[in-house]
């Protein structure tokens, strides 16, 4: 089945830095693969996604890399803001499969 | 519209007793999927719903758990004999299609202790 490795675990950047979390899986299968952020007590919320097809996504400050060959895919968040400060997770599946999550990155920001 | 609802939002239990969390999925979402999350750590795959299919149940960690979903919709996540390493917050998610094609939108989970 999937595994999904993330890394780094902590991450902690000053205000206006950029940020890079990335993530490797291991099934070549696979062909989603969504990021979610995770605030303190509350619920995953699903922030960016990408499909196998593409090998870059962009919306605003965030940005999702895919390397298809190398199976890995990365989130970048630039300008980074106190109010991104959270618990990130990617994912990976393929048709048909539950999502297999990362173990999960917890950014700060510092002002 | 409404979103994945899970009750209770918390449930406290002693060890050996059995327990019963519910998830009530976004209205037309043919996927559900049931999630734990231990303190500090990462999502981690239970059990997972799609139509009528029969369910994938590969990420259940013992035969004390169980969860059916109802009609389509409604899903209940059963531990029997509760132990301590059950202690998580329990997470429900759905999605208006399977896989790759369904964005998977989360309730707000159950946090289990059992003591």
């Amino acid at each position: 089945g999937e595994n999904v490795e993330q890394h780094p675990s902590t991450l902690s950047v000053q205000e206006g830095d950029s940020a890079v979390i990335k993530c490797t899986y291991s099934d070549s299968a696979s062909n989603y693969f969504p990021w979610y952020k995770q605030e303190l007590g509350k619920r995953p919320q699903l922030i960016i996604d990408i499909r196998s097809n593409v090998g870059e996504k962009k919306d605003q400050r965030i940005a999702v890399t895919l390397n298809k060959t190398a199976k890995h895919f990365s989130l970048h968040i630039t300008e980074t803001q106190p109010e991104d400060s959270a618990v990130y997770f990617c994912a990976a599946n393929q048709a048909g499969t539950a999502l297999i999550f990362g173990k999960g990155t917890t950014l700060s920001v510092s002002s | 519209g409404a979103g994945v609802s899970q009750s209770p939002s918390n449930k406290v239990t002693e060890k050996g007793k059995d327990v019963e969390l519910r998830c009530d999925p976004i209205s037309g979402h043919t996927a559900l999927y049931w999630y734990r999350q231990s303190l500090g750590q990462g999502l981690e795959f239970l059990i997972y719903f799609q139509g009528n299919s029969a369910p994938d149940k590969s990420g259940l960690p013992s035969d004390r758990f169980s969860a059916e979903r109802t009609g389509g919709s409604v899903s209940t996540l059963t531990i029997q004999r509760t132990q301590q390493e059950d202690s998580a917050v329990y997470l429900c998610a759905s999605s208006a299609t399977s896989g790759s094609r369904g964005t998977q939108y989360f309730g707000p989970g159950t946090r289990l202790t059992v003591l």
